[in-house]
């Protein structure tokens, strides 16, 4: 069974700040997603890395793949209250679809104004 | 919003009483999913679906069936309702575009008493 370690799992800041969230495993993953879920509602896909050492920018989120293809990042810039939420990755196994995702346990996160 | 409902979104049982969960999407994907959510172990695969009938199991598929026959309804049965199956349930579903990316439905949230 692949697993993915996040980190950390909690974290609260003041608007304006940096923040990194950290997937890790022992495993290589085919591809890796991440996403923000709310209270009360399913996750929401953010972004699907799929080529070791890829970056992908949205807004102020910057993700990248591991080039090992083993680990991802999510880098926050000028955090924001609206940033608020549970952040999770997922990783797949294979490529064609099939398989469930792995997730981690997720990072809660509060941007305090 | 990919087209994706579940029903009912909450539920309340007994132990011992049979449960089913129906997933219903209007995207035509192919591969369903169902997952359970709980604190201290984030989402967890429990059955998935890769075509009309063709079903496999997940992670934590003990006491629970799933049956598709048709694209667009996926569902979950709990034979037996169980305490330890009181958690929120996630239905997902995945075209097995790039890097099997999966996009989730609003949950339900099941409490067995």
């Amino acid at each position: 069974t692949q697993l993915l370690e996040q980190s950390p799992q909690f974290l609260s800041i003041q608007e304006g700040e940096n923040l990194t969230v950290y997937c890790n495993s022992s495993s290589v993953f085919s591809s890796l997603q991440w996403y923000r879920q709310e209270p009360g509602e399913g996750p929401v896909l953010l972004v699907t890395v799929v080529t070791g050492g890829e970056v992908k920018k949205l807004k102020r989120l910057t993700f990248q793949f591991g080039d090992a293809r083993k680990d991802s990042s999510l880098h926050i810039t000028a955090a924001q209250p609206g940033d608020t939420g549970l952040y999770l990755c997922a990783g797949a196994e294979t490529g064609g679809g099939a398989d469930g995702l792995t997730f981690g346990k997720g990072t809660h996160l509060i941007i305090q104004p | 919003d990919a087209g994706i409902t579940q029903s009912p979104r909450h539920k309340v049982t007994e132990t011992g009483t049979p449960v089913t969960l129906r997933c219903h999407q209007t995207e035509n994907h192919r591969y369903m999913y169902w997952y359970r959510q709980d604190p201290g172990h984030g989402l967890r695969l429990i059955h998935y679906s890769y075509g009309v009938k063709d079903t496999d199991k997940g992670e934590v598929s003990d006491g629970y069936s799933v049956s598709r026959s048709k694209t667009e309804d996926f569902l979950l049965t709990l034979e037996s309702a169980t305490s330890s199956q009181t958690s929120v349930y996630f239905c997902a579903i995945s075209g097995a575009r790039r890097g099997n990316e999966q996009f989730f439905g609003p949950g339900t949230r099941l409490t067995v008493l």
